[in-house]
């Protein structure tokens, strides 16, 4: 068990630039978040992967935000067109359901995240 | 909607207890509590399903009021090492589909134990 993976992790870009994180998440977790972090808040939830089916997208996620996980292992999130207010750092988690009850409850494992400037 | 934490901060000195509540305006299926340090990725602490549970980590434990909605953390005897930034995060309870749902994280506790 190696963990969750991010890269890069730390990016600086230019205002109008287009940027991608990758994800991998604990090879038996079937369930992959993407949550979007600035200081002195929680995270804050973008969208969650069951397998590659992408089952739910906050309404935060602009069009700009795009995210994908083909096959059901690793997952990227790319925004285009990347403004100021992009910058935060962007957490992937993972996790597989505990098998209690009728859903189950999940235990998320954090990666250490992707730190976006945009200058 | 995004569960409401408080206090926002506290400093304690070690040795010294906390309690950290979390409070939701819908019903739950579970709530999680992390811990994060400056600079890292928050750290699952531990979970309580719904039906009023109580659990205990060490010196960390926290309950469940399935009836208010509202889940606290106790730390009793804190030690520097709990200093950080502890978030609770939500999980919806969707009977009607059976499906769990995503964590929705409040806005966290700064806690700070000096010597």
């Amino acid at each position: 068990d190696t963990g969750v993976s991010q890269d890069p992790r730390h990016k600086i870009t230019k205002r109008g630039q287009n940027v991608t994180f990758r994800c991998d998440p604990i090879s038996e977790h079937n369930r992959l978040y993407w949550y979007r972090q600035t200081l002195g808040q929680g995270p804050e939830f973008l969208t969650y992967f069951q397998n590659e089916a992408q089952l739910e997208k906050s309404r935060l996620l602009s069009d700009r935000f795009s995210a994908e996980r083909p096959k059901g292992s690793f997952s990227t999130l790319e925004i285009q067109r990347t403004e100021q207010g992009d910058s935060a750092m962007y957490l992937c988690a993972s996790s597989r359901p505990r098998g209690l009850g009728r859903s189950g409850a999940n235990v998320l494992t954090f990666g250490a995240g992707s730190r976006l400037t945009v200058l | 909607q995004q569960p409401v934490q408080s206090p926002q901060a506290v400093i304690l000195r070690e040795g010294e207890d906390a309690v950290i509540n979390c409070s939701s305006s819908k019903a739950l299926y579970s709530v999680h509590w992390y811990r994060q340090k400056h600079g890292e990725a928050p750290v699952f602490l531990m979970i309580l399903l719904k039906g009023g549970e109580q659990k205990g980590h060490e010196k960390i434990s926290a309950s469940f009021n399935e009836k208010k909605q509202q889940s606290s953390l106790y730390l009793t005897a804190s030690q520097l090492s709990y200093s950080g930034t502890y978030f609770c995060g939500t999980e919806r309870d969707n009977s009607n589909t059976g499906t769990a749902s995503k964590l929705t994280f409040g806005t966290g506790t700064r806690l700070q134990v000096t010597l």
